[in-house]
């Protein structure tokens, strides 16, 4: 049974700081892992994609890498800012979405 | 692009009620998702209608929970009896194909609280 776990559970860092999340699995057997960003009262919102041929992906001050041997991927976010408060949710495909618990993070000024 | 709708945002029950959400997906997706966040924890996929059939739900309590996709577009989720440990958010998703390593658009979620 596929599961997804996330370390840390919260973390709050001054802005401007240079942060990681991380995220383990136990089944290497994915087509991709997803990061999503969930604001209080909305939606997931998707972040970024690594498909499992894949090793990173990079979107704006986001780095997502993804070691399926070792079943973990990281979220690199660069230059940490108030905005970025919320919590990060990760999730691989084997044939279907399965979450972590994700991660709450606040940037403070 | 209008996005995932869902409706209400808040609901506040009593135990053994009955309650009902409604999502519309976005214009043009076949698939059609339902999952439940309970506080704490990631999304749980609970259904996935592919347009009005069902493709998986093998993690919902069918005792209490169904759901239907009349005519392949609007959805709806009902809870008949709620019990305390269905407080959660319930999220609606939906995308253009049917694998589900194709992406996801969630909607803000329905916040069920059972008193």
């Amino acid at each position: 049974k596929q599961e997804v776990t996330q370390i840390p559970a919260a973390l709050s860092v001054p802005e401007g700081e240079n942060l990681v999340l991380n995220c383990s699995f136990t089944d290497s057997a994915i087509y991709n892992l997803q990061w999503f960003r969930q604001d209080p009262g909305k939606g997931l919102t998707s972040l970024l994609l690594i498909q499992s041929s894949q090793r990173e992906q990079t979107s704006g001050r986001l780095n997502a890498s993804l070691d399926k041997s070792s079943g973990r991927s990281t979220l690199y976010i660069a230059a940490s800012q108030p905005g970025d408060s919320a919590t990060y949710l990760c999730a691989v495909v084997p044939d279907k979405l399965i979450f972590g618990t994700g991660t709450r993070l606040q940037v403070f000024p | 692009e209008a996005g995932v709708a869902q409706s209400p945002r808040y609901k506040i029950i009593e135990k053994r009620q009955s309650v009902a959400f409604w999502c519309n997906p976005i214009s043009g997706h076949a698939t059609l998702y339902w999952y439940q966040q309970i506080l704490g924890q990631g999304p749980k996929l609970l259904i996935q209608f592919q347009n009005n059939g069902v493709v998986d739900d093998s993690q919902l309590p069918k005792d209490r929970f169904s759901a239907e996709r009349l005519k392949g577009v609007d959805s709806t989720l009902k809870i008949q009896p709620a019990k305390l440990e269905d407080s959660a958010v319930y999220l609606c998703a939906s995308s253009f194909y049917g694998a589900a390593y194709n992406e996801q658009f969630f909607g803000p979620g329905t916040r069920l609280t059972v008193l």
